[in-house]
């Protein structure tokens, strides 16, 4: 069955410094997101991608947060410099058109900033 | 703008017990309206979903009604197990059939004892 794969799992930084995450979608999902999950908390949007560009990022902290699917495939989330509130999960989904945008998950990279 | 509210957790029930996860929700148009889980460490998975009024969407034994009237789309199972206990997510997608990002509540914790 095809799935969203994401990586690292898990990641331990300390603040002001530099972390990514990479996301690979569902095979042929045009769509992709980025949400962060705090803990106890539901999924917020950060982006979302259609192919190559970016839909919608008004939720990203552009100051440090940036984002890019080069290849309109695969996408990398970068933080830099990251800070102590950034401890979250980071989800990766994908939706195929017309499919009423069910969305489906990666496992998640589960961010630590000590 | 778009908002998703569910019950509190957590939610301690015995194994066979009825469970009710309430979810109600606000949207500006005809959402889409989605009950994801997430067991330990992991990503969303889509448990059910719903497109139209009065659509009842179902698996695994749980089930969901899309009430308009209500606005509502409150979570059933009639008689859970263990392996249910996990975090219960509703969300909404208010993109008529597109793909924007999801609305997710804060998230209900399910815990069944034995």
């Amino acid at each position: 069955e095809a799935e969203v794969a994401q990586s690292p799992r898990y990641k331990i930084t300390e603040k002001s410094q530099a972390v990514a995450f990479w996301c690979d979608p569902i095979s042929g999902h045009a769509t992709l997101y980025w949400y962060r999950q705090i803990l106890g908390q539901g999924p917020e949007l950060l982006v979302q991608f259609q192919d190559e560009s970016v839909v919608d990022d008004s939720q990203l902290p552009k100051d440090r947060f940036s984002a890019e699917r080069l290849k309109g495939v695969d996408s990398t989330l970068k933080i830099q410099p990251a800070e102590l509130g950034d401890s979250a999960m980071y989800l990766c989904a994908s939706t195929l058109r017309g499919t009423n945008n069910e969305q489906f998950f990666g496992p998640g990279t589960r961010l630590t900033v000590l | 703008g778009n908002s998703v509210t569910q019950m509190e957790g957590p939610v301690t029930l015995s194994e066979e017990a009825f469970l009710t996860i309430n979810c109600t929700y606000t949207a500006t148009g005809y959402p889409s309206l989605f009950w994801y889980v997430q067991y330990p460490g992991e990503g969303l998975q889509l448990l059910l979903k719903a497109t139209k009024a009065d659509d009842k969407g179902s698996n695994k034994g749980f089930e969901a009604t899309y009430r308009k009237e209500t606005t509502s789309f409150h979570l059933e199972k009639g008689s859970v197990q263990v392996s249910d206990s996990a975090v219960y997510f509703c969300a909404l997608s208010d993109s008529g059939g597109g793909a924007d990002g999801l609305t997710f509540g804060k998230g209900t914790h399910l815990i069944i004892q034995p």
